[in-house]
């Protein structure tokens, strides 16, 4: 089972400043396969990006994914209130599909 | 629009039983792949399992696996968890949502999920 860690923790933002959230994989993870979410409080995860890079019908351009093998990333510009969430990756390139234990964004 | 809409959540005892629906509208059901994801309190995600699109192709967690069956009645459009021999630790929310593939996927679409509580 691929294990993935997530980091920071927890990251607090001003409206205005990028954000860069890591995941590193236990193995290398084939073909991209990475995916991000995003999950607001109270609701649904939301899907961000898969591919490792492609982001997902709708999802503005100031969210942008990038990484191969074992290390990806996820950066966020231009941050607004609204992206106070829990930011999840996950990995499907092998079974079982394992998620990250995620990185919460907090407004400084 | 894709529209995800899960039920059949409440409280069952310690190895009891429940079975949870996800009605689903606003896309072509029967060609898509779908899934079950769950999160317990204040917790991560927890994938749990994945159904082809024509039922035939199953697969599951292991920590869920001779407890869970999943299945789809593409006639109904609805998704299907039956969960049977209930532990406290399946206490969670429990999502459904569309996969693009089968086996190994990313999760496209995501219902408003359906919390099952097991406590005696």
């Amino acid at each position: 089972e691929i294990v993935l860690t997530q980091s920071p923790g927890t990251l607090s933002f001003s409206p205005g400043e990028g954000a860069t959230l890591s995941c590193r994989a236990s193995q290398s993870v084939s073909s991209y396969s990475l995916a991000w979410y995003q999950q607001k409080p109270g609701q649904a995860p939301r899907l961000l990006v898969y591919g490792a890079s492609t982001r997902a019908t709708g999802i503005p351009d100031r969210f942008s994914g990038s990484g191969s093998g074992t290390d990806f990333s996820l950066t966020i510009s231009r941050l607004e209130p609204a992206d106070l969430a829990v930011y999840y990756c996950q990995q499907y390139g092998s079974s079982p599909m394992t998620f990250g234990q995620g990185t919460r964004l907090d407004i400084k | 629009e894709v529209h995800l809409l899960e039920s059949g959540g409440g409280l069952a005892q310690p190895g009891g039983s429940l079975r949870l629906s996800c009605a689903a509208s606003g896309f072509s059901f029967s060609f898509s792949a779908m899934t079950w994801v769950r999160q317990a309190p204040r917790k991560g995600l927890e994938w749990v399992a994945n159904i082809g699109s024509s039922g035939e192709a199953t697969y599951y967690a292991d920590s869920v696996k001779g407890r869970f069956t999943i299945s789809r009645d593409n006639s109904k459009n609805t998704l299907y968890l039956q969960m049977n021999n209930l532990r406290a630790e399946d206490t969670a929310v429990y999502y459904c949502a569309t996969s693009t593939w089968a086996m190994t996927s990313y999760f496209g679409s995501w219902g408003l999920g359906t919390l099952v509580t097991v406590s005696s």
